[in-house]
């Protein structure tokens, strides 16, 4: 049973528009939420995160948004970039259990 | 500060042998986890060790083991190889705290043979 589910397997979007990734989870114990993103050959590298505390968590380009009531998450990057095209791993978790990922998305930024 | 290290980066093995791959955290973080990624899967969690000890298990078969040191350093081992163990295996470590990302290594990406 997949407690995080990243429906859409790939997006593109063209270079300086928004991307919005979207994620959804099953478990309302979930406390904590993370986006990855992957490169080919390389591990994922963490990109943000929030806290069930929160609705909005912002870094430079990238922000996360909660809505804990419909249990989905989505990431907006702003503006994309050629740099931004990479598997996005959405993830999440319930205190210190095990951190617990989604499929992915494929991003592809278009020039 | 150096970054997880994970070796060998790639290994070849036949069915029915065994392997064991090994990895290095960040310094001072006490937590490694192991994850294996196949296409279309995801990462998929097999275990986390926290000072020695494992703290959490995912669903894979006792095949799959593993063990930390006392230098935090950890290591993999899968027994009796079967075609569908052919993956990336990812290691990734954290302070082990609540609400602590995880940083990963590069993979050891392993194909059965």
């Amino acid at each position: 049973d997949q407690q995080v589910k990243q429906n859409s397997p790939s997006l593109s979007v063209q270079e300086g528009r928004i991307s919005i990734l979207n994620c959804d989870y099953t478990n309302s114990m979930f406390d904590y939420f993370l986006w990855y993103k992957k490169y080919p050959a390389e591990g994922p590298t963490f990109l943000i995160s929030i806290s069930s505390i929160k609705d909005k968590n912002e870094d430079g380009r990238f922000t996360v948004f909660l809505n804990k009531s419909a249990k989905h998450l989505s990431l907006h990057i702003v503006p994309s970039q050629p740099g931004d095209s990479a598997v996005y791993f959405c993830a999440a978790s319930a205190g210190d259990d095990k951190i617990i990922f989604g499929k992915g998305t494929r991003l592809h930024i278009l020039p | 500060k150096a970054g997880v290290t994970q070796t060998p980066r790639y290994l070849i093995k036949t069915r029915g042998q065994q392997v064991t791959l090994s990895c290095s955290p960040i310094s001072g973080h006490r937590s490694v986890s192991w994850y294996q990624q196949t296409p279309g899967q995801g990462l998929q969690f097999l275990f986390e060790y926290f000072s020695e000890t494992q703290r959490n298990k995912g669903n894979f078969p006792g095949r799959f083991s593993g063990r930390q040191f006392s230098n935090s350093r950890s290591e993999m081992n899968v027994s009796t190889l079967e075609l569908g163990d052919s993956a990336l295996y990812l290691c990734a470590s954290s302070s082990g705290l609540a609400d602590s990302p995880l940083h990963f290594g590069n993979g050891t990406r392993l194909t059965v043979t």
